[in-house]
């Protein structure tokens, strides 16, 4: 596609229920990162996938976040057990080759707006 | 700490007038420095991509600056306009994973 797509747009969950979140990046982009952001905040890493490896999921923010990329390209984050601390925007982004590269533009999904009430 | 400080949180400019962002940062070791626009309800969406040895970047009427010896960047925006209104995001690519440090963005309002 033309640019980093993420659905749903917006989601309402009731405290408890699980969600899942979905990214598709651009195509041929190997890198694909999740960040979460708080209301007036900017953007905290939560994990990064080169193809189908997770390389680093040191941004988790605990086991009730599992994130994953099967085949290399679409990647779902899922957040079991919600809780109201979890509202947030979660941000996919993705970029050409090479995390270590630098200067590779990293493109921005709109966002998924997550609510817990 | 690997940390992106940005001043000011906040700025409202009249349209027409220039501004400056500011950002500095400690992350060490230094990889790149960006800066992104993210409109209300948006993704962010990337300006200027600096490496070590670059001083400024253009973009349009954005024009950003490095002082990699004092870690500070900076955001000029000339001639602003009302769509300039939004989060400018500083983010800094380094530290020992190479993962992107994002400040937490100076909200700029163009008013008429």
């Amino acid at each position: 596609g033309a640019g980093v797509s993420q659905s749903p747009r917006y989601k309402v969950a009731k405290r408890g229920q699980d969600v899942a979140l979905r990214c598709d990046p651009i195509s041929g982009h190997v890198s694909l990162f999740w960040y979460q952001q708080a209301l007036g905040q900017g953007p905290e890493f939560l994990t990064y996938f080169q193809n189908e490896a997770q390389l680093d999921k040191s941004g988790l923010p605990s086991d009730r976040f599992f994130a994953e990329r099967p085949e290399g390209s679409v990647s779902t984050l899922k957040i079991q057990r919600t809780q109201q601390e979890d509202s947030a925007v979660y941000l996919c982004a993705s970029s050409l080759p090479t995390r270590q590269g630098t200067g590779n533009t990293i493109y921005f999904g709109e966002g998924s707006w997550l609510t817990v009430v | 700490k690997n940390q992106v400080e940005q001043s000011p949180q906040s700025l409202i400019i009249l349209e027409g007038k220039n501004c400056t962002l500011q950002c500095n940062y400690t992350v060490s070791p230094f990889s790149n420095l960006r800066w992104y626009k993210q409109d209300t309800g948006r993704g962010p969406v990337s300006l200027t991509i600096m490496t070590f040895s670059e001083n400024t970047k253009s973009n349009g009427r954005y024009t950003a600056t490095l002082d990699a010896d004092t870690k500070q960047s900076s955001l000029h925006i000339t001639a602003s306009q009302l769509s300039d209104s939004a989060s400018y995001i500083c983010v800094v690519k380094g530290g020992s994973q190479g993962n992107l440090i994002f400040g937490k963005g100076t909200k700029l309002s163009v008013k008429p």
